[in-house]
């Protein structure tokens, strides 16, 4: 069965600081990757996705990166957080193709930037 | 106009009410319709998947499309204090360039009180 893997479970960092976040999915090859973000009381925005390693594409323009150095890693990473970067970060998994299929997502990462 | 809305409630209901959980859309290119749960802390997870309109049932869930009128359903019989979690409606357009990506409603916050 497919499992997805992210960690840190939380994680508080200063402003200013730099982030990395990472997400590995077992038990699948070539998945499509999704990094989402949930504010507090909000629904969840898509940041980026990847369809392959290498391949990013990014939905939002903000102060984060996303990187695929291997099939089933993706990372998400910034340089220098800002207080907004704070939320419920979610890694999840579809499979390849994914125009019909459902995403399966991670445990987060509740990041909060003081 | 938001793609996907959805009444955040909090919804509050005893042991054993039928829930009524509801969302609508504005996209006429979706064609498949999921509904997550989230509990507190935790990444959602895939509770219904349905194509199309028309019912789809699982033991005590039932989700219902009337893509006439662009209006998603969530049916809760027999509810438990299990139940209690935040319901993400998410429907996902068909074709290549959908990657599979979800738009979320905002989750409703249901409450089952013994």
């Amino acid at each position: 069965s497919q499992t997805i893997h992210q960690w840190p479970a939380t994680l508080v960092q200063p402003v200013g600081s730099p982030l990395s976040l990472e997400c590995t999915v077992e038990g699948t090859s070539n998945p499509n990757l999704y990094w989402y973000r949930q504010a507090a009381g909000r629904g969840l925005q898509l940041l980026f996705y990847s369809v392959g390693i290498g391949q990013i594409s990014s939905e939002v323009p903000q102060n984060l990166s996303a990187s695929r150095p291997q099939d089933r890693q993706f990372i998400l990473s910034s340089k220098k957080l800002l207080l907004s970067d704070s939320g419920f970060y979610l890694c999840a998994w579809s499979r390849l193709g994914g125009e019909r299929s459902p995403l399966h997502f991670g445990n987060g990462t509740r990041l909060t930037v003081t | 106009q938001k793609e996907v809305e959805q009444d955040p409630g909090p919804l509050s209901v005893p042991e054993g009410a039928i829930v009524s959980l509801n969302c609508t859309y504005s996209n006429s290119a979706f064609q498949y319709f999921m509904w997550y749960r989230q509990y507190s802390r935790k990444g959602p997870e895939l509770l219904m998947y349905t194509y199309s309109s028309g019912n789809k049932e699982d033991g005590r869930f039932t989700a219902q499309v009337d893509k006439s009128s662009k209006y998603i359903s969530l049916f809760i019989r027999d509810s438990q204090p299990s139940d209690s979690a935040t319901y993400l409606c998410a429907p996902l357009a068909a074709g290549g360039t959908s990657y599979g990506k979800l738009t979320f409603g905002q989750g409703t916050i249901l409450t089952v009180h013994p």
